[in-house]
């Protein structure tokens, strides 16, 4: 069975600074996706950013990147030069194919980043 | 279009009432999904939808019950609930699984759930 921790309930940043969101996995499959999402008090998961398994460099977008350390099956999401709306909950995804049409998420249990000016 | 939709934003019932609700995308996604979020958790994953056909039922009480009468709409019909099911439903499409891209799934806003 798939497997996502993230350790950190919280995390406190000031703005302008990096922060890195910490995430390991766990899975017997060779072939996976990671993703990051992002969750404001609106309720709303905005997707941030992919890693594949067989991905050869880091992704990035923009001011966020993924730290991808396959060997130690960690991905952890960096957020550069951090801003008062990245204030939200920050959740780690593993995909899971499941069936022809369709595949499945399992998510870890996030990490609320607050932003302070 | 890269928008999914939910409605109502918010819908507050009682026990005995029945209620529905509303997902719609137009991105030609042919996997719909519904969560259920409680406050500070990870989504739970309730039901999925491949090419129109339940695909996954996560052993979801019969109060709750799905229905994807077409490729775009997805409805969760609601009936003698109780309060712990007050939560926020996610609705979430993808693109079929073996497609090109990151296959992620767009979410929708949400719909905030208080069972009185």
């Amino acid at each position: 069975a798939q497997k996502i921790t993230q350790t950190q309930p919280g995390m406190f940043v000031q703005e302008k600074e990096a922060v890195t969101l910490d995430c390991t996995y766990d899975t017997s499959d060779p072939s996976y996706g990671l993703f990051w999402y992002k969750q404001p008090s609106s309720g709303e998961m905005i997707f941030l950013i992919y890693q594949g398994s067989y991905d050869q460099q880091n992704a990035t977008e923009g001011r966020y990147s993924l730290n991808f350390q396959k060997a130690r099956k960690s991905a952890n999401l960096v957020i550069s030069a951090s801003q008062l709306g990245d204030s939200a909950m920050y959740f780690c995804a593993m995909r899971e194919r499941l069936g022809s049409g369709y595949s499945t998420l399992t998510f870890g249990k996030g990490t609320m980043l607050l932003v302070s000016p | 279009d890269t928008e999914v939709t939910q409605t109502p934003k918010h819908l507050v019932m009682g026990m005995t009432n029945k209620k529905s609700l509303k997902c719609e995308q137009h991105m030609g996604h042919r996997a719909m999904y519904w969560y259920k979020q409680k406050a500070k958790k990870p989504p739970e994953l309730m039901f999925v939808y491949s090419y129109e056909k339940l695909s996954i039922n996560e052993s979801v009480p019969s109060r709750f019950s799905p229905e994807c009468p077409n490729s775009s709409l997805l409805n969760l019909h609601l009936h003698a609930l109780q309060p712990e099911d007050s939560a926020l439903y996610l609705c979430a499409s993808s693109q079929a699984a073996g497609a090109q891209g990151y296959n992620e799934q767009f979410f929708g806003p949400g719909t905030r759930l208080t069972v009185l």
